[in-house]
C-alpha cells in the first residue's frame, strides 16, 4: 500500500530536549516536504526536498533542521524545542514537486512544555 | 509575499444543498490545488488547476480557476455528510524555488443531516 508514515504520532517533551520526527514514503517519490498546522495560522511549509541531498527552506524554517540522505526518508529535527513549536506536523511526498498530487502522512502532534 | 485568502472560514449547510468555497490570491496563480482534511488528519488531494478558465470535476465537486488566474472556487453539489471537513487551497509560492508551497487557512464545512 502506497503511504507516508510518520513517527511518533504523539509526543510530549520538554524545552531543550532534542527530538527527531521520522517520515518515510514507499512510493519512490522525489519530492518531500514538512508542514506545521496551527489554529488561526493554517498549514505552513517548514522545509522541502526536491531530491536526495537537496533541501530548501519553506516559510517557517527557524528552529528546525532536515536531512535527505535517502530517497524514502526525510526526518525533521528539533535541536532545542521550545513551546512555540507545539503544533501538528505533517510530512508529505509527491512524484516530482508540489505540482503533482501530494500524499500526506497522518500527522504528529507535538507538545513542548 | 503571496497569500491565499479563503472564504468563508466556516460553513454549515443542510444535506442536499449546494455550496461554494472561494480562494483568492494576491498574485497570479501558476498552480492551484484543492485538498480536503478531516479533523486532525492528513490532507487528501482533490484537484489541481493550472490554466486560466480551467474547470475540473470529481464526483459532485467542481473547481474552477478564473481567467485572470487569481481566484479559484470549489463548488459542491447536493452536499452529503461525507463532504464534511476542512477544505484548503494551496498554490506554488514565490520564494524563488519550485518546491515552495503555500496554503490558505482553510474552510471548515459541516453538513447537517
Amino acid at each position: 500500500e502506497a503511504q507516508v508514515t510518520q513517527n511518533p504520532r504523539y509526543l510530549i517533551t520538554v524545552t531543550g530536549k532534542k527530538l527527531t520526527v521520522t517520515c518515510s514514503q514507499n512510493m519512490n517519490h522525489e519530492y518531500m516536504s514538512w508542514y506545521r498546522q496551527d489554529p488561526g495560522l493554517g498549514l505552513r511549509q517548514i522545509y522541502y526536498s526536491m531530491n536526495v541531498e537537496v533541501t530548501d527552506k519553506g516559510d517557517v524554517p527557524e528552529g528546525y533542521k532536515v536531512s535527505r540522505k535517502e530517497k524514502r526518508n526525510f526526518p525533521l529535527i528539533l535541536e532545542s524545542p521550545s513551546p512555540n513549536q507545539t503544533s501538528l506536523y505533517f510530512c508529505a511526498s509527491s512524484l516530482v514537486g508540489p505540482s503533482y498530487e501530494q500524499y500526506f502522512g497522518p500527522g504528529t502532534r507535538l507538545t513542548v512544555t | 509575499s503571496q497569500e491565499l485568502e479563503q472564504s468563508p472560514q466556516s460553513l454549515i449547510v443542510q444535506e442536499g444543498k449546494n455550496l461554494t468555497i472561494n480562494c483568492t490570491s494576491s498574485k497570479t496563480l501558476y498552480g492551484l490545488y484543492w485538498y480536503k482534511q478531516k479533523y486532525g488528519e492528513g490532507l487528501i488531494f482533490l484537484m489541481m488547476l493550472q490554466k486560466g478558465g480551467e474547470e475540473k470535476s470529481h464526483e459532485k465537486i467542481t473547481a474552477k480557476l478564473d481567467e485572470k488566474k487569481q481566484q479559484s472556487s470549489l463548488h459542491i453539489t447536493a452536499s452529503q455528510p461525507s463532504h464534511a471537513g476542512i477544505y484548503l487551497c494551496g498554490a506554488d509560492g514565490y520564494g524563488g524555488s519550485q518546491g515552495n508551497l503555500i496554503f490558505g487557512k482553510g474552510t471548515k464545512l459541516s453538513v447537517k443531516p
